[in-house]
């Protein structure tokens, strides 16, 4: 009930299309959902963040949609560029911790 | 402001030795956490800090981690006895009381236990 799974485990995307990483999570209790990424050598940083009395949030390329019925968050990175070549982590907050999902490797071809 | 600041940054000793890693949080955050990064498991939570008071260490996974906050700017992870196993990158992270979604990670230590 803690766990929150992620999927799919790594991903490759051509300059310009959309990536699209998935969540799901059984926790009801979970009140805010965010979305980590992080470069190798790095520790992860803050992306985007939505709470589930939303059904999507968007700051610039990024976006995260929320089916709070279905208990599933997706992030989406349109026009996806090499830059954004990382490690997204999805996660989700109970009292005083995140539940960390698996973690995605996203590639993006030139 | 500097962000969170670990030490060392890389790490290689023998099984056996004691390995202390060290975290300096961001000024003013009243939560710091603890994390392990290895390719099998993830990113796991070891133990959590509020006003210096650990919260839950229920993801230490053993005696021989201990981890220590004497004041609101420093905290440690000690492993002693060191294995092989316990090789992987540990992160330290902090945040600002009630902001736990908004968790600011340090550059971690790379630990290699030979």
């Amino acid at each position: 009930q803690q766990q929150v799974k992620q999927s799919p485990q790594s991903l490759i995307v051509q300059k310009g299309g959309i990536s699209i990483i998935n969540c799901a999570y059984e926790n009801t209790a979970f009140d805010y959902f965010p979305w980590y990424q992080q470069f190798p050598g790095k520790g992860p940083a803050l992306l985007i963040a939505i709470r589930p009395d939303v059904s999507e949030k968007k700051e610039g390329r990024f976006t995260i949609s929320f089916n709070k019925s279905a208990k599933q968050f997706s992030l989406h990175i349109m026009d996806s560029q090499p830059g954004d070549s990382a490690t997204y982590f999805c996660a989700a907050s109970t009292l005083y911790q995140l539940i960390w999902g698996a973690g995605t490797k996203l590639i993006i071809k030139p | 402001d500097a962000g969170v600041i670990q030490s060392p940054r890389h790490e290689v000793t023998e099984m056996g030795q004691e390995v202390t890693l060290r975290c300096k949080p961001i000024s003013g955050h009243n939560s710091l956490f603890w994390y392990r990064q290895t390719m099998m498991r993830g990113l796991e939570l070891l133990i959590y800090f509020n006003n210096n008071v650990p919260i839950d260490d229920s993801g230490m996974p053993e005696d021989r981690f201990s981890a220590k906050m004497p004041n609101a700017s420093f905290s440690t992870l000690k492993i002693q006895p060191s294995e092989p196993r316990d090789s992987a990158v540990y992160f330290c992270a902090s945040s600002e009381m009630g902001q736990k979604e908004t968790q600011y990670f340090g550059p971690g230590t790379r630990l290699l236990v030979l």
